[in-house]
């Protein structure tokens, strides 16, 4: 099962672009690449995944270099909502997800 | 139309009691899972469970245990009730069968407190 790394926290100011950034280094080759986003008091929320390059939705953009050893959250724009704490983790079917320590995100006024 | 919810929300207990946290989907997924947060915020599975394999985290005590009475339901119960069993409490779920997205629902947690 994939460790992920990734920083502690983020600080950003409103309207600009945030780029959290995770390191998988034993990422599984059957693993997805999934984040997840949890505000206090609340469960975490499936934000995004991909296996390979570019995934965009309509919340974030995920890009994933061609080794796959480490991948890029852009949250574009961001606002005071999105202050929360942002997981990075493998994912290949049930009881594949670890969680760890997570990007606490703070957005600034 | 909530998709997973558990309930109670929260649940204040001694030491040594019994307790049950209850955990419904009304999404149709065919895995459901428990997870337990502790206070600095480290989100652990403790199981998943579909109608095929229940998978029990090593590290769980026997004194949990998860119970199903059907797919759209697993409760959690919880004996000996001990002072480092106190966290945050969240169900989840996931449709697992035809691949990707890998995505888990997850509940509103349960805030456990154990005096």
């Amino acid at each position: 099962l994939a460790k992920t790394t990734q920083p502690i926290s983020m600080d950003s100011y409103e309207g600009q672009e945030v780029n959290i950034t995770c390191s998988h280094n034993n990422i599984a080759t059957n693993d997805y690449i999934t984040w997840y986003q949890q505000f206090p008091s609340q469960g975490p929320r499936f934000i995004i995944q991909g296996y390979k390059t570019k995934v965009t939705n309509e919340v974030a953009s995920l890009f994933i270099p061609a080794d796959r050893k480490s991948s890029t959250l852009s949250l574009p724009r961001v606002s005071l909502s999105d202050t929360a704490v942002y997981y990075c983790l493998g994912a290949g079917g049930y009881n594949k997800l670890i969680f760890g320590a997570g990007t606490r995100l703070a957005v600034h006024p | 139309d909530t998709a997973v919810s558990q309930t109670p929300k929260y649940l204040v207990t001694q030491m040594g009691n019994d307790k049950s946290i209850k955990c419904e989907q009304n999404l149709g997924h065919d895995t459901m899972y428990w997870y337990k947060q502790d206070s600095k915020k480290f989100l652990k599975i403790m199981f998943s469970y579909n109608n095929k394999e229940l998978i029990i985290n090593e590290t769980v005590p026997n004194r949990f245990s998860p119970k199903s009475p059907d797919k759209a339901h697993l409760n959690l119960h919880i004996n000996s009730l001990e002072l480092g069993d106190s966290a945050v409490y969240f169900c989840a779920s996931s449709q697992d069968e035809g691949g990707p997205p890998y995505e888990q629902y997850f509940g509103p947690g349960t805030r456990l407190t154990v005096t």
